[in-house]
């Protein structure tokens, strides 16, 4: 079954200080994936787009890596700030469908 | 500005009424999406459409209904018939064609509260 699994289900971290994400999949065969940030009552936003041949991808203070071997991906956050708190959520896609698999997120919050 | 447009944002419902969501946009998607969130949970797919006048079963369609009568409107209604319709509704669309490496966008959401 094709799944995705995000840990921590919640992080909390103090301002200025750095955290990862980890993102692991078992989606076959493997397109693309994708880092979303969900605002607490909004919509997600797509952060990163990583395919196969692509081992890292920077946005800003958002740093998405992937290893398609070992089917992981982990989005670190550097120099956090109260605007990153949000739930970041991990999306796989399949090749030859457009239904990607969405991980449950990660809550992360930063505090003063 | 191009984008998607929910509405309303927040909506309550009396047990037994069936109510319908709006979905609108502006950036030529052939394909259009229904997702809802409960909280703590990931994004389940209620619907899907690729094209006008045409739209598929998602994971958890039962108590839900869509129509796609036009490429940039994609309603989903609510029946009497789904127990547990309290959740957050994502609406999201993406460029079809087959290519899976499209992004897919998302809507502001809207909150339905059966009271």
């Amino acid at each position: 079954k094709n799944q995705v699994e995000q840990s921590p289900q919640s992080l909390i971290i103090l301002e200025g200080k750095n955290c990862t994400l980890q993102c692991n999949y078992t989606v076959s065969p493997f397109s693309n994936l994708r880092w979303y940030k969900q605002d607490t009552g909004r919509g997600p936003v797509s952060l990163t787009i990583m395919t196969f041949s692509e081992n890292t991808k920077s946005n800003g203070r958002y740093t998405a890596t992937l290893d398609a071997d070992t089917k992981q991906s982990s989005l670190h956050i550097t120099a956090s700030q109260l605007s990153d708190s949000a739930s970041y959520i991990c999306v796989v896609s399949k090749g030859g469908s457009y239904i990607p698999t969405f991980g449950r997120g990660t809550s992360l919050i930063v505090h003063p | 500005d191009g984008g998607i447009t929910q509405s309303p944002k927040y909506l309550f419902r009396k047990e037994g009424q069936n109510v319908t969501l709006s979905c609108e946009q502006n950036l030529n998607h052939d394909a259009m999406y229904w997702y809802r969130q409960d909280p703590g949970q990931g994004l389940r797919l209620i619907y899907y459409s690729q094209i006008v006048n045409d739209f598929q079963k998602g994971d958890i369609a039962e108590g839900y209904s869509v129509s796609r009568e036009k490429k940039e409107s994609f309603p989903l209604t609510v029946t009497s018939a789904q127990k547990n319709p309290t959740a957050f509704y994502l609406c999201a669309s993406s460029i079809a064609g087959g290519s899976s490496g499209n992004t897919i966008y998302f809507g502001e959401g809207s909150w339905l509260t059966v009271v």
